[in-house]
């Protein structure tokens, strides 16, 4: 069965600082890979996803993560974090066709002054 | 714009009624997706629909109840079976092989 962990349930950051979320999945085949965002009583904003190719994708919002296959992991990075990052980070894995993602159980994040 | 519409945002409910919350997308995505959301648990699927007329169980479907009888919605009915009822819900829509778009979310209390 596909599982995702995150083993952070807090993170913080100093503001300017950089920044990496885990996220490790289980899954049979090549995974389809997510990142989504979640400000407090609001819905799910993707930030980044990984179906194949390049290993490091690109996100917005100066995100990036890097699909490693050998340490079944996709990390969220990102160089500077500033004070409008707070919020809870959710990693997800899916396959083709329809995404029944399943989700980590998210990380939030604080960024301190 | 194109997106998706929950309604409503809260919702009260005694113990032993239904409830049904809405869902409509206008993405004219075929796929669409209910979850609901507790701390410290990250999001559960309830209920998918791949189609019109067509829908399938997720992994915490017990004490719930959907309809896709149009494209554009899906909308979810909390029933008295549902012992716990208590949490925030998120509706989704995708297109196959492509990720999902969230609504803003329900959130629904039981008194």
């Amino acid at each position: 069965a596909q599982s995702v962990t995150q083993p952070d349930i807090h993170i913080t950051v100093s503001e300017g600082a950089s920044l990496e979320l885990r996220c490790n999945y289980s899954y049979g085949a090549t995974p389809y890979l997510f990142w989504y965002v979640q400000s407090p009583g609001q819905g799910l904003q993707l930030l980044l996803k990984y179906f194949s190719g390049d290993t490091l994708v690109q996100g917005i919002k100066g995100f990036e993560a890097e699909f490693k296959r050998s340490q079944s992991s996709f990390n969220l990075r990102k160089p500077s974090v500033h004070w409008s990052d707070a919020a809870e980070y959710f990693c997800a894995v899916g396959n083709t066709g329809f995404q029944k993602l399943v989700f980590g159980t998210g990380t939030r994040l604080l960024v301190s002054p | 714009d194109g997106g998706i519409t929950q309604s409503p945002k809260y919702l009260f409910r005694k113990e032993g009624q239904n409830v049904t919350l809405s869902c409509e997308q206008n993405l004219n995505h075929d796929a669409m997706y209910w979850y609901r959301q507790d701390p410290g648990q990250g999001l559960r699927l309830i209920y998918y629909s791949q189609i019109v007329n067509d829908f399938q169980k997720g992994d915490i479907a017990e004490g719930y109840s959907v309809s896709r009888e149009k494209k554009e919605s899906f909308p979810l009915t909390v029933t008295s079976a549902q012992k716990n009822p208590t949490a925030f819900y998120l509706c989704a829509s995708s297109i196959a092989d492509g990720e999902l778009f969230f609504g803003e979310g329900s959130r629904l209390t039981v008194l």
